[in-house]
């Protein structure tokens, strides 16, 4: 059974750093690329940013570019977001989530962890 | 402001038949394939569709998905209160900007 379990959340001041970490197990880690993905209160999901699986590729929103790097260590099956320079607007549940690609397919999110919740306030 | 666009509230009543709709542009949808999610309140997203009409296993054929061109839409029959949650579409954007998910606003659905 795939599960991906999110930690590290928290309150945290304007300006304050946080890393979030997520675990995954119930399938091989290092072939797939992940993300993270948050949702701020009453409001609708954001993608946060991607890694692929060997780290060879990562993107970042425009909105965290700068400020948040993402990482992975495959032999600890862990997933990494390593945030600076909180701001109030980065106040969201932050969700860990496994990406699949199939040429038939195509892309394709299919599995979420149960996220972390993130609140950014003096 | 959400890259795709989703009426944020639905209704029905039970039995009756809904759809969602959600619109992109062609570095989306109109290029990549549509996923539907089901978010039940406190709860953590849940894949409801992917590749624009497939239900992984488990999911109801209940509900059924489809794309033209740079529009998707989402459709519940025989609406039932358990259906009553918010619903997201998603897809792949290639961009200039490389490569990212884009997410819709989310619909409310409410079973009356």
């Amino acid at each position: 059974e795939v599960q991906l379990v999110e930690s590290g959340g928290g309150l945290v001041k304007p300006g304050g750093s946080l890393r979030l970490s997520c675990a995954a197990s119930g399938f091989t880690f290092s072939s797939y690329s992940m993300n993270w993905v948050r949702q701020a209160p009453g409001k609708g999901l954001e993608w946060v940013s991607s890694i692929s699986s060997s780290s060879s590729y990562i993107y970042y929103a425009d909105s965290v570019k700068g400020r948040f790097t993402i990482s992975r260590d495959n032999a600890k099956n862990s997933l990494y977001l390593q945030m600076n320079s909180l701001r109030a607007e980065d106040t969201a549940v932050y969700y860990c989530a496994r990406e699949v690609y199939d040429i038939l397919t195509g892309y394709l999110i299919d599995y979420w962890g149960q996220g972390t919740l993130v609140t950014v306030s003096s | 402001q959400s890259v795709l666009t989703q009426p944020p509230s639905a209704s029905g009543t039970p039995g009756q038949r809904v759809t969602i709709s959600c619109s992109g542009s062609s570095s989306n949808i109109g290029s990549n394939t549509v996923n539907w999610y089901q978010q039940l309140p406190g709860t953590a997203p849940k894949l409801l569709i992917y590749s624009n009409n497939q239900r992984p296993s488990g999911v109801p054929d209940r509900f059924s998905g489809s794309k033209s061109g740079t529009s998707a839409s989402l459709a519940i029959s025989g609406l039932q209160s358990e259906d009553e949650a918010d619903y997201y579409c998603a897809a792949w954007d290639d961009s200039l900007n490389g490569r990212n998910w884009v997410f819709g606003g989310g619909t409310k659905l409410t079973v009356l």
